[in-house]
């Protein structure tokens, strides 16, 4: 079946540090690729998505691209900061009008 | 400013209580979602609704019932619920055609939730 797997945390950084968050995934076909984000008492908010092979997307600073070779998206960020402190969930979508199967969720905190 | 509106923000009610949870959206979506969510945790579908008919129901419990009025709202009443149901309670909208391939790529938009706590 569909599933999608993001690296566990927490990953705990320096502010200016740079962000790797792993996130692959088991699908047939080519889904679409998102990442949100969850900020605390809040709910969640898309990040970036990609819907097709070798897409980047892009936002705030963050990228992933959607790699079909290795069945990728990992979010990357060249220098984080401490407002970017949340919880990542990386998902997919297999048809239009289906909900979204979420990662596990790696929760990112940066120190200044 | 979300553009999906969930209220109450806040909810607390006892095991006996029965109330009911609030989602509007204005951007002419027409599938509309329910997840529950617990600390730590990614979200967990419980209903799927499509052109306001229910579509998609993940076994969830009937204490919980959802409904959609009308393209814009959805509501989930609650009844009889146990403390092991608080938890974040989020709506969800997705645009939706009947051939599906050209909406693959629009993303779900989530409203902020609302905080349930069962005593």
């Amino acid at each position: 079946g569909n599933s999608v797997t993001q690296m566990e945390g927490p990953v705990t950084l320096s502010e200016e540090a740079f962000l790797t968050i792993n996130c692959t995934y088991t699908a047939t076909g080519y889904p679409s690729l998102f990442w949100y984000v969850q900020y605390p008492g809040e709910g969640l908010q898309l990040l970036l998505k990609a819907t097709k092979a070798d897409d980047k997307g892009s936002n705030k600073g963050f990228e992933a691209t959607y790699r079909k070779e290795t069945t990728s998206f990992h979010l990357e960020k060249g220098s984080v900061q401490v407002s970017d402190s949340a919880v990542y969930f990386c998902a997919l979508r297999k048809q239009a009008g289906t909900a979204l199967i979420f990662g596990k969720g790696t929760t990112l905190s940066v120190s200044s | 400013d979300t553009e999906v509106t969930q209220t109450p923000k806040h909810l607390v009610m006892g095991m006996t209580n029965k109330k009911s949870l609030k989602c509007e959206q204005h951007m002419g979506h027409r599938a509309m979602y329910w997840y529950k969510q617990k600390a730590k945790k990614p979200p967990e579908l419980m209903f799927v609704y499509s052109y306001e008919k229910l579509s998609i129901n993940e076994s969830v419990p009937s204490r919980f019932s959802p409904e959609c009025p009308n393209s814009s709202l959805l509501n989930l009443h609650l009844h009889a619920l146990q403390p092991e149901d608080s938890a974040l309670y989020l709506c969800a909208s997705s645009p939706r055609t009947l051939t599906g391939w050209a909406q693959l790529g629009q993303p779900q938009h989530f409203g902020d939730g609302t905080r349930l706590s069962i005593l």
